[in-house]
């Protein structure tokens, strides 16, 4: 019973066309994440979202936005996808801040090539 | 800003014994919560255990124990009695208690484990 589900498992895109990853949830969390996970390389937050506030890092380029138009479902836009955005895109949800709603739970990520 | 770090790129084990997975990491903060997360190729990640650093007692689940060390800044992941099924990467990740550090998981680059029959 996968309560964190990504859609597609495998995107391939070409350079500099927009793609649009899907993430959705049936644990009704408010909060909701997006972490890129390279190569050999630690996942890294994106950005969240509580509830419909969008929280952007510091560190996250503008070619990356999300929407989340409802509690379930919150999707991850590429605008100009460039070779360097090849990577797996790990969604994750969360009841909320403090000690244990801030527990995540993972889907199993999308994976996306761009040729 | 906090770093983790996990120094073993890859382990392993024959099924049924022990093994120990090793994390530091680093923080200014003196409240803040530890993870191991463990990722089966093509699955998703899931919680194995979870540490509070305000508690001195290390964290247990089942086979899974962690050793903490607070004034080391070190997180240790024990497997007793591996299995076939614990092969997988396994990450350490670190969160902060309150703030604006309340909702990110910093992560290490993982360890790949290897548990040979």
């Amino acid at each position: 019973d996968a309560m964190v589900i990504q859609n597609p498992r495998y995107q391939v895109t070409q350079f500099g066309k927009p793609v649009t990853l899907s993430c959705s949830q049936t644990l009704n969390h408010n909060v909701m994440y997006w972490y890129q996970q390279k190569s050999s390389q630690a996942p890294k937050l994106l950005f969240h979202y509580y509830d419909k506030d969008f929280n952007n890092e510091a560190d996250t380029p503008d070619n990356f936005q999300s929407r989340r138009p409802n509690t379930s479902f919150c999707f991850l836009d590429i605008r100009s996808p460039g070779l360097g955005d090849a990577a797996m895109y790990l969604c994750a949800t969360s009841r909320g801040a403090g000690g244990d709603k801030n527990i995540q739970y993972f889907g199993a990520g999308t994976r996306l090539s761009v040729l | 800003a906090q770093t983790v770090t996990q120094s073993q790129p890859e382990m392993s084990v024959q099924e049924a014994e022990t093994v120990t997975l090793s994390c530091t990491y680093d923080t200014s903060e003196s409240d803040y919560y530890l993870f191991w997360y463990k990722q089966p190729p093509s699955r998703q990640m899931i919680l194995v255990i979870r540490q509070e650093a305000y508690k001195q007692q290390n964290a247990t689940e089942n086979r899974f124990s962690v050793n903490f060390q607070k004034a080391a800044k070190s997180f240790s992941l024990k497997i007793s009695d591996s299995q076939l099924g614990d092969a997988a990467m396994y990450f350490c990740a670190y969160r902060g208690y309150s703030g604006g550090s309340n909702y990110k998981l910093t992560f290490g680059k993982g360890t790949l484990l290897t548990v040979n029959p």
